[in-house]
């Protein structure tokens, strides 16, 4: 069974601070991986995706991997109460012949002000 | 439209009801999901098409039938549901291969009384 692990939260970090999410896997084949932003009653929304050992910044946004751990971050620099959402992680695994997204059950972050 | 929609936005229907969910997609995607999504449970992938084929029906009870008559469209015909059935479900659309990033719908609320 491949899975992919986070802490359920809250996290709860003050406006203006670094919020740090986290996920692991267990597939070790997984290749590409990514961060999901869902506000309550909302869809899922695509905020970062990587794929190679390493870090990769997109504004506000770093995402980390570490393949050798099985380890995937999320920081979150200069929170806002705008960023209060649960953040899921993503793996593709390739599963049955083809590829497919197992999801996290989310982190739920609240920056207050 | 842009992205990916979904109609209706919610629904209320009794356990011997038939309806259908439907799904699109404009962004020129060659897969197709249906994600069920309930209370504090992670995403739970249901079906999935690549190129127009069914390649995943994730243990689905049969009161859910999947229909995807060409890439843009995607539908979910429900029958005979149970309350346990409520949830939000999603569509999503990606790209088929490893690196496939996927998009979410804004979801069908379901509530089966």
């Amino acid at each position: 069974q491949k899975e992919v692990e986070q802490n359920s939260g809250p996290l709860s970090v003050p406006e203006g601070a670094i919020a740090s999410l986290n996920c692991t896997y267990s597939d070790r084949g997984s290749q590409s991986f990514f961060w999901y932003r869902q506000y309550s009653g909302k869809s899922p929304e695509l905020i970062m995706s990587i794929y190679s050992n390493g870090d990769k910044e997109d504004g506000r946004f770093t995402a980390q991997l570490n393949k050798a751990s099985q380890y995937v971050s999320l920081l979150i620099r200069d929170s806002q109460p705008s960023d209060s959402a649960t953040y899921l992680c993503a793996v593709m695994a390739f599963s049955g012949g083809y590829n497919k997204l197992i999801f996290g059950a989310g982190t739920r972050l609240a920056v207050h002000p | 439209e842009t992205g990916v929609t979904q109609t209706p936005r919610h629904l209320v229907m009794g356990m011997t009801n038939k309806k259908s969910l439907k799904c699109e997609q404009h962004l020129g995607h060659n897969a197709m999901y249906w994600y069920k999504q309930s209370a504090k449970k992670p995403l739970e992938l249901m079906f999935v098409y690549s190129l127009e084929e069914r390649v995943e029906n994730n243990s689905v009870p049969s009161r859910f039938s999947p229909e995807c008559p060409n890439s843009s469209h995607l539908f979910l015909h429900l029958h005979t549901l149970q309350p346990e059935d409520s949830a939000l479900y999603l569509c999503a659309s990606s790209q088929a291969g490893t690196y496939n990033e996927q998009f979410f719908g804004p979801g069908t609320r379901l509530t089966v009384l």
